[in-house]
């Protein structure tokens, strides 16, 4: 039972144009949300976060929206650049008693030059 | 600074073998974190440390799994009796706060084939 939800597996974008990556979720006691970019055979490496107080949160080229009512958000990076390219793996916690990070499967990113 | 290292980086076991998989975490991290990540899969929690306390270990797939972090520093993964749903990338991540859920540093991992 997949409470995060990252359906689309791969996306391909022309550099400088923008990226959307989207994650829905199941689960409505998850309050916050996270981003994590990973490169082959490196671990992953935290990008951006948003809590479920807001619906929005922006860090340079990056910004993630997040929707509560449709349990859904997503990542918007402008400009893409070619180093842009790799794996973004979205991901959620209820920040209470016994959490963990609940990650989705993953959305392979390339950014054309 | 050192980040967080994961040895070997590669291990191929034959089904039946035990396997222990290290991590070392950034110095001074007092939480500790096991992921297994399978193909095309996102990573799944395993377990969760506080210094030399293993507080959560719901995760754990099965009692062929244990962990330990003795002295609160480095830790241990170890599976008996390797199966061939136990391939998989093993993620181990550090956090410099108690909890520390949203400020993991992740290492690369150690990738196992079982046979």
């Amino acid at each position: 039972d997949q409470q995060v939800k990252q359906n689309s597996p791969s996306l391909s974008v022309q550099e400088g144009r923008i990226s959307i990556l989207n994650c829905d979720y199941t689960n409505s006691m998850f309050d916050y949300f996270l981003w994590y970019k990973k490169y082959p055979a490196e671990g992953p490496t935290f990008l951006i976060s948003i809590s479920s107080i807001k619906d929005k949160n922006e860090d340079g080229r990056f910004t993630v929206f997040l929707n509560k009512s449709a349990k859904h958000l997503s990542l918007h990076i402008v400009p893409s650049q070619p180093g842009d390219s790799a794996v973004y793996f979205c991901a959620a916690i209820s920040t209470g008693a016994n959490s963990k990070l609940t990650f989705g499967k993953g959305i392979t990113l390339s950014v054309r030059p | 600074g050192a980040g967080v290292s994961q040895s070997p980086r590669y291990k191929v076991a034959k089904r039946g073998q035990d396997v222990a998989l290290r991590c070392d975490p950034i110095s001074g991290h007092v939480s500790l974190f096991w992921y297994q990540q399978a193909l095309g899969q996102g990573p799944e929690f395993l377990t969760y440390f506080q210094n030399e306390a293993q507080l959560d270990k719901s995760g754990l797939p099965s009692d062929r799994f244990f962990a330990e972090r003795p002295e609160g520093s480095v830790s241990t993964l170890k599976i008996q009796r390797t199966q061939q749903e136990d391939s998989a990338v093993y993620l181990c991540a550090s956090s410099l706060v108690v909890g520390g859920w949203v400020e993991q540093y992740f290492g690369p991992g150690t990738r196992l084939t079982v046979t």
